[in-house]
């Protein structure tokens, strides 16, 4: 199985503020690499899809970046809604892994 | 609008069986597969399997192969998930989520359900 690590596991930042979450493969993925953020008791939400595409609806604040095995999350400029957990997950191979998770505070 | 809509929380006894569905409205329930996801409470979220709407070929995670059952009814647009020997560690909410493309990508999630297994 792919292990997917994301760094940190949490981090306090304030309204306006860039923000950088990163995620490592165990092995290659090429570009199959989807970030999703979840508030509490919501479903998860797509947010970046093969690496670096947005989906309609999403704000241009976000942006993927990465191949291979080392990618990032970035959003450029932190706002109250963003407060939450992010989650990358590798749709290169079975079984389609998950990070552990990067939760999002208020600082 | 793309929804997906789950079926209502779950208790369940240890070593009984669950089975969650899922419909599907505001696409082509056939052109795009359907995936499963679960999250134990406050834990993170674990990728259970996929099917395909088309024909219904499926793919598990492992750790499940033999107590899970992936299934759709076209004529419905439903897709189910049927878990069975449920165990305590099995106390999660339920996600389906449309899977859409080569990237497998999960474009539409479900509202979850929460199942509950306890004696």
């Amino acid at each position: 199985d792919i292990q997917m690590t994301q760094s940190p596991s949490s981090l306090s930042a304030s309204v306006g503020d860039r923000v950088t979450i990163t995620c490592r493969a165990s092995q290659s993925i090429s570009s199959y690499l989807n970030w999703f953020q979840q508030k509490p008791g919501k479903p998860p939400k797509l947010l970046i899809y093969a690496a670096s595409s947005l989906p309609s609806g999403v704000p241009s604040r976000f942006s993927g970046s990465g191949s291979g095995t080392d990618f990032t999350l970035t959003i450029s400029s932190l706002q109250p809604e963003d407060f939450a957990t992010y989650y990358c997950q590798q749709s290169y191979s079975t079984p389609r892994t998950f990070g552990q998770g990067t939760k999002v505070e208020i600082k | 609008q793309v929804q997906l809509v789950q079926s209502g929380a779950e208790v369940k006894k240890p070593g009984a069986s669950v089975k969650v569905s899922c419909k599907a409205s505001g696409y082509t329930f056939t052109t795009y597969g359907i995936s499963w996801v679960r999250q134990a409470p406050g834990q993170g979220l674990e990728w259970m399997g996929w099917i395909s709407t088309y024909n219904g070929n499926t793919n598990y995670a492992q750790k499940l192969q033999g107590r899970v059952t992936m299934t759709t009814d076209t004529s419905t647009s439903t897709a189910y998930m049927e878990l069975r020997s449920l165990r305590s560690d099995d106390t999660a909410v339920y996600y389906c989520a449309r899977d859409s493309g080569s990237y497998h990508v999960l474009d539409n999630w479900g509202q979850g359900t929460l199942v509950t297994v306890s004696s």
